[in-house]
C-alpha cells in the first residue's frame, strides 16, 4: 500500500520559473520528511527534510512546506535553473531512534525538467 | 558517494544463472540496506542489514539472499535471476540517525 502519494508525475518548467512538487501521507506516526534528488545514472541524495514542527524549512533555493493538518508536504525550487533537472522523491520516515525499527517510504517520483 | 562502491556498474546475465552484487563502504556504518528502483514503481527496500550477520528482509525480498560477513560489505545474491529482476538496484548506508546515502548503482538486465 503506497502510503506516501507524490505528484505530479513529470513536471516541464521553464527557467527562472517556481517548480513545485506535491506529497501527501496518510500514517501520522511520520516523523520525518525527506526529499532526495536524483540525476541520471547516479543513486539518489539528499536534498532538504523537515521534521512536523516546523511548517517551513528554506535552504537556498529550495523550501520545504508542510501541512501537519492536511497531511501534506510539498517542496518549491525557486528560480529554477536548467541544472536541476532530475528526478525528486518525497519520503517519509517513522519508528524508533533509528535502524532497523525506523522505516522510510518512499513516493514515486516526480520527474523536473527546467527548460533553457 | 560518502565511500559507497557498487559493483559491478553494469551487468548482463541469463535467466536462470547466479548473480551476486557486491556493496563496499569504507566508513564503518552500521545500517546498510538494498533497494531496487524501476519506472513507475519507485524505491522498494529488497534487505537491509542492521549489523555483521544481522539481516532483515524488506518489502520486495522473494528471490533475493542477502549476506553481510563484514562490515563493509554487503553483497545482494539473485539465486536464479529471472526477467523481472531487470532493474537498477542501489545501496544504501545510513549515515547518521536519519540521512540515507546511496551508492551510483548497478544496472542488471536479465535476457
Amino acid at each position: 500500500q503506497q502510503q506516501v502519494k507524490q505528484s505530479p508525475q513529470s513536471l516541464i518548467v521553464q527557467k527562472g520559473g517556481i517548480s513545485i512538487i506535491n506529497c501527501a501521507y496518510e500514517n501520522t506516526a511520520f516523523d520525518y520528511f525527506p526529499w532526495y534528488q536524483q540525476f541520471p545514472g547516479k543513486g539518489p541524495a539528499l536534498l532538504i527534510a523537515i521534521r512536523p514542527d516546523v511548517s517551513e524549512k528554506k535552504e537556498g533555493r529550495f523550501t520545504i512546506s508542510f501541512n501537519k493538518s492536511a497531511k501534506q508536504f510539498s517542496l518549491h525550487i525557486m528560480d529554477s535553473q536548467p541544472g536541476d533537472s532530475a528526478t525528486y522523491f518525497c519520503a517519509a520516515s517513522f519508528g524508533r531512534h533509528a535502524g532497523n525499527n525506523r522505516k522510510l517510504i518512499w513516493g514515486l517520483g516526480t520527474s523536473l525538467a527546467v527548460n533553457p | 558517494d560518502a565511500g559507497i562502491t557498487q559493483s559491478p556498474r553494469h551487468k548482463v546475465t541469463e535467466t536462470g544463472t547466479p548473480v551476486t552484487l557486491r556493496c563496499h563502504q569504507t566508513e564503518n556504518h552500521r545500517y546498510m540496506y538494498w533497494y531496487r528502483q524501476d519506472p513507475g514503481h519507485g524505491l522498494r527496500l529488497i534487505h537491509y542489514s542492521y549489523g555483521v550477520k544481522d539481516t532483515d528482509k524488506g518489502e520486495v525480498s522473494d528471490g533475493y539472499s542477502v549476506s553481510r560477513s563484514k562490515t563493509e560489505d554487503f553483497l545482494l545474491t539473485l539465486e536464479s535471476a529471472t526477467s523481472s529482476q531487470t532493474s537498477v538496484y542501489f545501496c544504501a548506508i545510513l549515515d547518521g540517525i536519519y540521512g540515507y546515502t546511496f551508492g551510483s548503482g548497478t544496472r542488471l538486465t536479465v535476457v
